[in-house]
């Protein structure tokens, strides 16, 4: 199975700031990676699909790069909003995994 | 306005069954790939099982493998899972998802778009 490793695991930052989250594959998964935001009592929301795609809908903020086995999901000036938990995901081969989520919190 | 909203969950004995089901509307269900993830209380997010549109490809997790069998109804536009032999590990909430494709060379990669809002399956004697 394919590990996927995000980090950090807890992220502190103000609005406005830049912050990125960085996920680490255990084996090449091309760019078949997928990036979700939840917020506590709700379903993820898919954010980036291929690690670049930005999903329909999803603010210009959120952008994502990298290939191989290292990807990273920026936002380029946090929002209220965007407090919340995020996920990566490989759908590169099953079984699916994720990684083990970043809590971005308000500093 | 596309929507999944699944049904089923609740509280059970360990060792029993129990069928989740996922009501799909607003799009053409029978060309989409279907998946459940689970998420158990204040832990990470697993996925569950995989079936193709026409259900003629099917994964699992290892952890439910033997135990859980996921089918759908496209006609009803319905996905299911059958979960046996039920153990605490179990406990979480279960979200029914689509899964959309991105075709490169022979081969289709699906990534999850659309969840529903979940529903809750408790393992408690």
């Amino acid at each position: 199975d394919i590990q996927m490793t995000q980090s950090p695991s807890t992220l502190s930052a103000s609005v406005g700031d830049r912050v990125s989250i960085t996920c680490r594959a255990s084996q090449s998964i091309s760019s078949w990676l997928a990036w979700y935001q939840q917020k506590p009592g709700k379903a993820p929301k898919l954010l980036m699909y291929k690690a670049s795609s930005l999903e329909s809908g999803v603010p210009s903020r959120f952008s994502g790069s990298g290939s191989g086995t290292e990807f990273t999901l920026t936002i380029s000036s946090l929002q209220p909003d965007d407090f919340a938990t995020y996920y990566c995901q490989q759908y590169n081969s099953f079984p699916y995994t994720f990684g083990q989520g970043t809590k971005l919190e308000i500093k | 306005e596309v929507q999944l909203v699944e049904s089923g969950g609740g509280l059970i004995q360990p060792g029993g069954s129990l069928r989740l089901s996922c009501e799909a509307s607003g799009f053409t269900f029978s060309v989409y790939s279907m998946n459940w993830v689970r998420q158990a209380p204040g832990k990470g997010l697993e996925w569950v099982s995989y079936i193709s549109s026409g259900t003629s490809d099917r994964y699992y997790a290892d952890s439910v493998k033997g135990r859980f069998t996921i089918s759908r109804d496209n006609a009803r536009n319905s996905l299911y899972l059958q979960m046996s032999s039920l153990r605490a590990e179990d406990t979480a909430v279960y979200f029914c998802v689509r899964g959309s494709s991105t075709q490169y060379s022979h081969y289709y990669y699906y990534y999850m778009d659309v969840w529903g809002r979940g529903t809750t399956v408790t393992v408690s004697s």
